[in-house]
């Protein structure tokens, strides 16, 4: 158990929908980081928030928003869902922000969304 | 562009060494970890390596050429728990703000 807490574990919607994905830090971790898993294109970066504060953009869809709340939680909300959106979505934390040794990231367990 | 390529897959005898090659292309270099994952499951931080040479840790040992642009994570005395899914992943940039871009996986499997 890394600590990371995510929900919820699945969602299943249909297309043109709007969901949101909930993220809760490791105690103490101020950065959040979020990425989606398909089967085709791996894990990929989509945002990252340090102490409320965006940090960095991947390949994040317009549709697709995020945010990190004062008490640390974040929230990843996609909208006008399509078919293709249907991944494993992880939310990670570490304890501040940058890639360095000792501010490693710890993933959750992650949400599966499934698009119908 | 940034690329990130890893074998596909390999198959290792139980009580082996096996090594997992990365090769990276990234717009500048803050670092390269190596994560673990079994299927449906969540990635778990293995090493981190920045500097040039070996970083050990128990059955697990990274390696970096920085200047190769090259990884390899070396697992000792498999075990089948090993199965799992590898990915090498590089911080990129010239300022270092966490983001990870990753490489497709090295599916492992462990053979008795």
């Amino acid at each position: 158990d890394s600590g990371v807490t995510q929900t919820p574990k699945h969602l299943i919607t249909a297309t043109g929908q709007r969901v949101t994905l909930r993220c809760s830090p490791r105690s103490g971790d101020l950065s959040v980081y979020w990425y989606q898993q398909s089967l085709d294109q791996g894990l990929q970066f989509l945002i990252h928030y340090y102490n409320g504060e965006e940090r960095a953009k991947g390949n994040i869809l317009e549709r697709f928003s995020a945010q990190q709340f004062p008490d640390l939680h974040s929230e990843l909300n996609l909208s006008s869902l399509e078919l293709g959106d249907s991944a494993l979505y992880f939310c990670a934390s570490s304890a501040q922000s940058g890639g360095w040794m000792g501010n490693e990231q710890f993933f959750g367990p992650g949400t599966r969304l499934t698009v119908l | 562009g940034q690329n990130i390529d890893q074998p596909t897959e390999m198959t290792a005898t139980e009580g082996a060494i096996v090594q997992i090659n990365c090769t990276y292309q990234t717009s500048g270099f803050n670092g390269l970890f190596w994560y673990q994952q079994h299927a449906g499951e969540a990635p778990t931080f293995l090493s981190y390596n920045v500097l040039d040479g070996l970083e050990e840790k128990g059955r697990f040992s990274s390696f970096l050429s920085r200047s190769k642009g090259y990884s390899y994570l070396l697992l000792k005395e498999l075990q089948m728990k090993d199965s799992a899914s590898y990915l090498c992943a590089v911080s990129p940039g010239s300022s270092n703000t966490g983001k990870l871009i990753f490489g497709q996986g090295t599916t492992l499997q462990v053979k008795p």
